[in-house]
């Protein structure tokens, strides 16, 4: 499968909101509501911040949410601060128990 | 608490097989998918493949059939990723990740903490 799109780079002030998108297919992102989003700062190991689409993991902050809409899913975080800097991946079921990455998005915080 | 622990640093000749290991703790290993998730230096995160703890089934990405093989000792509590053929673009730190919930969703979490195989002549 090719990797989901997303775009390379993001920026915002500390206090704005940044929507990061994730496109893909009918074959994926289209037919299944299992879309998973992803934080990686450097060095480290990803963690979970959405999952489902729309749902949050205990422990993450509600300033991180989730949306689907046909063949594209976002990621928002509102009122931006400095330690969301970082790595953004979407994930996606893919069909035939198999899974499949986006690009991966560079936030950084002005 | 859920932890994965994961076997050490690698270092292999173009050719060459790996085998990585990935210890779970803190839950019923059986009832949890595993996966296995890489990221070559500067690049994206890739899915590999899962396994079914409990009865052993496996899935990988076509990109790595052939290649790829994943096992688990159930009375270790540990799943394995063996990677064969190596080359120099399988340089990578390769995870395991946890299903979040007992389906099989694709939601990781947690994550080994990463294991970096170079393979280099």
């Amino acid at each position: 499968q090719s990797a989901l799109t997303q775009p390379a780079s993001v920026s915002g002030s500390p206090g704005q909101s940044i929507t990061i998108s994730c496109t893909g297919t009918s074959s994926d992102v289209g037919s299944y509501n299992l879309v998973s989003w992803y934080q990686q700062h450097p060095g480290k190991a990803p963690k979970l911040m959405i999952y489902e689409n729309t749902k949050r993991p205990s422990g993450v902050s509600n300033r991180f949410s989730g949306s689907k809409s046909g063949n594209t899913a976002s990621l928002t975080i509102s009122g931006l601060q400095a330690e969301d800097e970082a790595d953004y991946y979407c994930c996606s079921y893919a069909g035939s128990d198999t899974w499949v990455f986006g690009g991966g998005t560079k936030l950084t915080v002005l | 608490q859920v932890q994965l622990v994961q076997s050490g640093a690698e270092v292999k000749k173009p050719g060459a097989s790996v085998k990585v290991s990935c210890k779970a703790s803190g839950y019923t290993f059986t009832r949890y998918a595993m996966h296995w998730v890489r990221q070559a230096p500067g690049q994206r995160l890739e899915w590999m493949g899962w396994i079914n703890p409990g009865n052993g089934n496996t899935k990988c990405s076509q990109k790595f059939q052939g290649r790829v093989t994943i096992t688990r000792d159930t009375s270790a509590s540990t799943v394995y990723m063996d990677l064969s053929s190596l080359r120099s673009e399988d340089t990578a730190i390769y995870y395991c990740a946890r299903d979040y919930s007992s389906n099989v969703y694709g939601d990781l979490d947690p994550w080994g903490q990463g294991t970096l195989v170079t393979v280099s002549s």
